[in-house]
């Protein structure tokens, strides 16, 4: 079946350490996102990115970085300098365009907790 | 500035009865596109219904309706004959057609259906 899948579904780091989610989907869309969630909010946005080798720091960049080596994969790497990483993080994807109304499709999330 | 509005933290509906979530929107463009995600309690983001700007009717999509008021700009879900199921948080979005990337989230209301 097509989609996106992210792994692990939870995630315990120690402070001060990076830890990467993976994010992988098999819907042959050029354009993939990251968003952050936390508690009783809305999505904000990290980076997306619309082809390969290539993404944009989105609202909440800061300490947080990407690599799009496939079309496949987006991969999002939390490092020591994101001050409050807990959080659930939420990979989607689309298709390219420059038109408004592509969807975007969610993987299920991560939820990351520093201990 | 916040571009997507939804005044409603939390919600009640008796099962069988119809409810509205409100989202209000804030754009200069001419082309944008309006999005309603629900989200249940485990996480993953479920696209519901799109309306675009220059839609004239408004969107439907089995037992959910958008009730679109461009001059207004407004985009209220309208979900008929309530299920249990429907109790989940539901997002409102917005993408606008110049900006690739960047779909903007509402806070989110949290509907309970009641037995």
């Amino acid at each position: 079946d097509g989609g996106i899948t992210q792994s692990p579904k939870y995630l315990f780091r120690k402070e001060g350490q990076n830890v990467t989610l993976s994010c992988e989907q098999n819907l042959n869309h050029d354009a993939m996102y990251w968003y952050r969630q936390d508690p009783g909010q809305g999505l904000r946005l990290i980076y997306y990115s619309q082809i390969v080798n290539d993404f944009q720091k989105g609202d909440i960049a800061e300490g947080y970085s990407v690599s799009r080596e496939k079309k496949e994969s987006f991969p999002l790497t939390v490092t020591s300098a994101q001050k409050n990483p807990t959080a659930f993080y939420l990979c989607a994807s689309s298709i390219r365009s420059l038109v408004a109304y592509n969807e975007q499709f969610f993987g299920p999330g991560t939820r990351l907790t520093v201990l | 500035a916040q571009k997507i509005t939804q005044t409603q933290p939390g919600m009640f509906v008796q099962e069988k009865e119809a409810v509205t979530l409100d989202c209000t929107y804030d754009t200069s463009d001419q082309s944008y596109g309006l999005f309603w995600y629900k989200q249940p309690s485990s996480g993953e983001m479920i696209f519901l219904i799109y309306q675009g700007s220059y839609d004239e009717q408004n969107a439907t999509e089995g037992r959910y309706s958008l009730n679109f008021q461009k001059a207004r700009k407004s985009a209220n879900l309208v979900i008929s004959a309530s299920q249990l199921g429907d109790s989940a948080m539901y997002f409102c979005a917005m993408r606008e057609g110049r900006v690739l990337g960047d779909m903007r989230f509402g806070a989110g209301t949290r509907l309970t259906v009641k037995p």
